[in-house]
């Protein structure tokens, strides 16, 4: 069981250009996340979504689109990179959409935006 | 805003010492969960306390929580090299209010 696979591990991306990244897990999760780690900010909430269909803005939603079309793939979309979107990316999902059960984490998405 | 805040930021320590961590909050919570991340990797769950529990213990973790203060401890007894990560509380507000929201971190060096 692979649980949570991001791709790709890391991009360098030009400024302006579109970029998805992509998130499945295959653990039957309702509820999945999208999460941006900065040195010394820790990790905040980008998009998530509680069940296939529905999805909500988090912390930082500036620049970041997603969808939810089935249970085991939630893609994040930059329509036009920025360099202050240059992060860590981790996807993440949890059984239930009230987050009374345990996260878990995919390895992460490095972008570099030049 | 960071719901959690930890501290202290960072911790050095001894082999064989016990490390403890501490993470304050804002808001009324469902539950606080503690997450681990070594270096270049994903988080990793370690416990999860719910609003209406004072501590549990899971091996050599023990975590406390105290709703009144707002704040919750992580302590990790007989440190390993290991141990070695950076330690992250989590919050998860009740219903309506239910994003896990993360603190900064605590990064832990056990010195071998």
């Amino acid at each position: 069981i692979a649980g949570i696979t991001q791709a790709p591990t890391s991009q360098i991306l030009a400024a302006g250009r579109r970029m998805t990244l992509r998130c499945t897990q295959d653990m039957r999760h309702n509820a999945m996340y999208w999460y941006r780690q900065d040195l010394g900010l820790g990790l905040r909430l980008i998009h998530y979504s509680n069940t296939a269909g529905t999805t909500g803005k988090g912390e930082v939603p500036d620049g970041y689109s997603v969808s939810r079309a089935n249970t085991d793939d939630f893609p994040l979309t930059l329509a036009s990179a920025v360099p202050s979107q240059t992060s860590v990316y981790f996807c993440a999902s949890s059984a239930t959409g009230s987050m009374n059960t345990e996260a878990f984490f995919g390895q992460g998405t490095r972008l570099t935006v030049v | 805003s960071q719901q959690g805040e930890e501290d202290p930021q960072a911790l050095s320590i001894q082999e064989g010492e016990n490390a403890t961590m501490n993470c304050s909050y804002k808001t009324s919570i469902n539950n606080l969960q503690w997450y681990r991340q070594n270096s270049g990797r994903g988080l990793v769950h370690l416990i999860l306390i719910r609003s209406n529990e004072r501590e549990k213990h899971s091996g050599r973790l023990r975590v406390t929580l105290d709703t009144s203060k707002k704040s919750s401890s992580l302590l990790i007894t007989a440190s390993r090299a290991a141990d070695t990560a950076s330690y992250f509380c989590a919050t998860a507000g009740d219903f309506g209010n239910e994003k896990l929201t993360f603190g900064t971190g605590t990064r832990l060096t056990i010195i071998p």
